[in-house]
């Protein structure tokens, strides 16, 4: 079945850049996502990507996509506190009709002043 | 509303007890999802929603769970004889159509005791 690793722990000083890892198994997934989940609240989609995609930018995340080794990343420049929280790495499974979502653990991305 | 929205917040049972999480999605979405996330991990699928009917149930964990959408809107996700194992949050998610951008609730936090 599918599977999606990260992870779970970062740590970055403001101002810096983030990098967030994921692994993912489907081979078939169609679009990939990075969401952010701060605490209680619920899921925000920051950006995703089309499976035939290598690199995606929107303002200051920058996703690359490594298809031939599944492997996925957010950037984030400029770190900011308010970057602190939990981002999900997710797959969408388009098998038999459903576009349920994968999603890996999070990781935990805290910022320090 | 603008957003996707999940009655109520919390809910805290007694084990064995019936529940049941509403979601109202936003208007005029075709696509509803529904999707529980247990302490430290990501949100698991459970159920998706095209119109009234459940085009993928494959992620409800058994019998004890079901969900219904009969007017193509709000969806009722219900338990039955719930186990303190059902803790989590439930999250409801909808989108425009099938693969596009889904937009999360803010979850609502079941307690079994």
């Amino acid at each position: 079945g599918e599977d999606v690793e990260q992870s779970l722990f970062l740590s970055v000083r403001e101002g810096d850049s983030s990098v967030i890892n994921c692994t993912y198994t489907d081979s078939s997934s169609t679009y990939l996502y990075w969401y952010k989940q701060e605490p209680g609240a619920g899921l925000q989609l920051l950006t995703y990507i089309f499976s035939n995609m290598d690199m995606k930018q929107d303002q200051r995340l920058t996703v690359l996509l490594n298809k031939k080794d599944k492997h996925l990343s957010l950037r984030i420049a400029d770190t900011q506190t308010g970057d602190s929280a939990i981002y999900f790495c997710a797959e969408s499974y388009s098998g038999a009709g459903s576009y349920q979502l994968t999603f890996g653990k999070g990781t935990k991305l805290s910022v320090i002043p | 509303g603008a957003g996707v929205s999940q009655t109520p917040s919390n809910k805290v049972t007694e084990k064995g007890k019936y529940v049941e999480l509403r979601c109202d999605p936003i208007s005029g979405h075709t696509a509803l999802y529904w999707y529980r996330q247990s302490l430290g991990q990501g949100p698991e699928f459970l159920i998706y929603f095209q119109g009234t009917g459940a085009a993928d149930d494959s992620g409800l964990p058994n019998d004890r769970f079901f969900a219904v959408r009969p007017e193509g809107s709000v969806s009722t996700l219900k338990i039955q004889r719930t186990e303190r194992g059902d803790s989590a949050v439930y999250l409801c998610a909808s989108s425009p159509q099938e693969n596009t951008e889904a937009f999360f609730g803010q979850g609502t936090r079941l307690t079994v005791v």
